[in-house]
């Protein structure tokens, strides 16, 4: 079982819906919880960030964490069609290794999203 | 957030060629970090770069096939060594920055024939 799981998609939405993308994880000690964008031919940009469990909102953008379930998830409400990307979700044991050697920092693979106008 | 961009942004090389990949930060910062990120896979470490030591390889990953420079606290090169079809991938830089958040850089799209 890989540590994060993430499905591909592609999921395809109509303009304005409430979209949902999920992760689930094995590993218990993830604390940091993070959720990028990336755009075809660009770099994940950072979208949400949270820790531990509970909701984070922000604008049309809400991230959930249940770390009883090892679930997360990221909503888009009224969701356009320049929110067509791939989403990735991101996690950390303890926050950004500092001690050099490997970051801590585990990716899913993405879920690739298409809004139709 | 830190601005980060990166040289050459795509390139076409021939296999056994060498490429580097040049990562520039508007501001100062601790660790940077190399990424490779290949169709339909999670994006993956190659190496941890912090100013004035050695780059620190993850598994699978090793210095004379990917060196790196890290002159500074604002600069970093990864060059990717005696290529194959196997390297065509995009390779991601990225940085901490202030609150300890990463960010990544544009990426650089090779493809090696």
């Amino acid at each position: 079982q890989k540590e994060v799981e993430q499905d591909p998609g592609p999921l395809s939405v109509p303009e304005g819906a409430i979209v949902s993308l999920n992760c689930t994880y094995s590993n218990s000690a993830f604390q940091y919880f993070m959720w990028y964008r990336q755009y075809s031919r660009k770099g994940p940009e950072l979208l949400m960030y949270t820790y531990s469990s509970g909701n984070k909102e922000d604008g049309r953008f809400t991230a959930q964490v249940d770390k009883s379930s090892k679930y997360i998830s990221l909503f888009i409400r009224d969701s356009q069609p320049s929110d067509s990307a791939t989403y990735l979700c991101a996690m950390s044991g303890q926050f950004l290794n500092r001690g050099g050697g490997a970051d801590g920092l585990t990716f899913g693979k993405g879920t690739h999203l298409i809004i139709q106008p | 957030s830190a601005v980060i961009s990166q040289k050459p942004s795509r390139d076409i090389c021939q296999r056994g060629t060498s490429l580097t990949i040049q990562c520039q930060v508007d501001s100062q910062v601790t660790m940077m970090f190399w990424y490779r990120q290949q169709p339909g896979q999670s994006l993956t470490l190659i190496a941890t770069a912090n100013q004035g030591s050695e780059a620190t390889y993850e598994s699978g990953f090793v210095i004379d096939k990917f060196p790196i420079s890290r002159p500074n606290l604002t600069f970093s090169t990864l060059t990717v060594s005696n290529m194959s079809p196997e390297d065509s991938s995009i390779y991601l830089c990225s940085v901490d920055s202030s609150g300890s958040l990463r960010f990544f850089g544009p990426g650089t799209r090779l493809t090696v024939l």
